[in-house]
Order: C-alpha cells, then structure tokens, then sequence
C-alpha cells in the first residue's frame, strides 16, 4: 500500500485561503473517518492540526479546518499568514493488518 | 505538558544495528500504544512501527519487519526500537509518538533522533 497522495506544493498570499487534498482509497480515507492533519516547520517534530477528518485539538488555531468526501480529506487554511508556511501530511488508520498506519506524501505550502 | 526524549541514535556502517529509545513523562505511559515513524533526508513521513497499550501487540511497516523490533518497558515509562542489519535505506530521522487511547492519530511527537548508515 503506498503513501496517500498529496499536491507536492500550494502557495497563497498572506489573508487568502489555500486547500490542500489528500487521496487515498477505500481501504484507508474511505472506510474511515480517522484521517489527520500534521505541519511540519524546517528542523521541526511533526504537529497535530487535524484528527478524525475535522477536530481541531486544544491550542490550534481556528483558522485550520478539515473535511472529506468519499476517498479524499482535504485541508483548508483560512486567512494564510506566514507562520503558516510549512509541510502539511495527512496521515490515516487503514483496513490492511500489515499497515495499520499511512501518510501521505507530503505538501509544502509557500507564503507568497 | 507530555514529553518524548529520543536518544540511541548515530552513525552505524551497513548490517550493522542500533537501539532507540524514548522516555516518556506526564502521562501515563503504561495506558497508550506508542509508535516510531520516520523521515529520510527531504523526504516525507513514513510509520514505521506500533506497540499496543494493553497486549504488547505489536505493528511493523514491510520495509522492516524481520529486522526491526519495537518494545517497551512499562516500570520505566520507555519505548524502544532494536535496529538490526542496517541499509542505507533506514538513514532517517526516527520519531517517537503518542497515540490516544483508541484512537488513530499522534498526538504528541518527540524533537527526532537521526540514525545514519553510511559505509
């Protein structure tokens, strides 16, 4: 089972809104709704942004926001500011016993 | 606030092998499955491996599983990953992360440990 599948770059300018998808099959995105959200600044542990297609935990910003439809979750940041730029994973349980767990490929998300 | 300190990692020629480990602190360790999930230079995140909460089950990505085992240590609130016949392939930054209970998410990650298999 590979990686899910994510845009490799999304830009916006500071206040826009920018939404980064993510992909996978009914084995994963499909049969779930526990796909999550994770940004990664340069140098950085992964951060939790999303889990469960849409909860945001204690401290996030409200500006971040999830969804999903069928085999695609999608990531929407509303009011882009620069701290903002970073890399974005999704990540979701799977059906498959020999990968319980997969992300996907990444997304780096460009500040203009 | 939930903590994670990796440490175990370095430099190791090929076939080689390496032991991680991950100290846990303010939580109950012993009540949460525990997870490595790693990074290669410029590349994106990869699971590695999951040990269970209650029955030690444990998890291994293909890319590992026969060489590669996840443990734990309740009485000392640490995780560990034994890392034998060593490739190129596994040179990555090794994170350990905290999975809630039940669910299937991270919410806490260690800063990273960086493992380099080089001859």
């Amino acid at each position: 089972q590979s990686a899910l599948t994510q845009p490799a770059s999304v830009s916006g300018s500071p206040g826009q809104s920018i939404t980064i998808s993510c992909t996978g099959t009914s084995s994963d995105l499909g049969d779930y709704n526990y796909v999550s959200w994770y940004q990664q600044h340069p140098g950085k542990a992964p951060k939790l942004m999303i889990f469960h297609v849409s909860n945001r935990p204690s401290g996030v910003s409200s500006r971040f926001s999830g969804s999903k439809s069928g085999n695609t979750a999608s990531l929407t940041v509303s009011g882009l500011q620069a701290e903002d730029e970073a890399d974005y994973y999704c990540g979701s349980h799977t059906s498959n016993t020999t990968l319980p767990y997969v992300f996907g490929s990444g997304t780096k998300v460009t500040v203009l | 606030e939930v903590q994670l300190l990796e440490s175990g990692g370095g430099l190791v020629q090929p076939g080689g092998s390496l032991r991680l480990s991950c100290v846990a602190s303010e939580f109950s360790f012993t009540y949460y499955a525990m997870s490595w999930v790693r990074q290669a230079p410029g590349k994106g995140l990869e699971w590695v491996s999951t040990i269970s909460s209650s029955d030690g089950r444990t998890y291994y990505a293909d890319s590992v599983k026969g060489r590669f085992t996840i443990s734990r240590d309740n009485s000392k609130n640490t995780l560990y990953l034994q890392m034998n016949s060593l490739t190129a392939e596994d040179t990555a930054v090794y994170y350990c992360a905290k999975r809630p209970i039940g669910l299937y998410y991270f919410d806490y990650w260690g800063q990273g440990i960086l493992v380099t298999v080089f001859s």
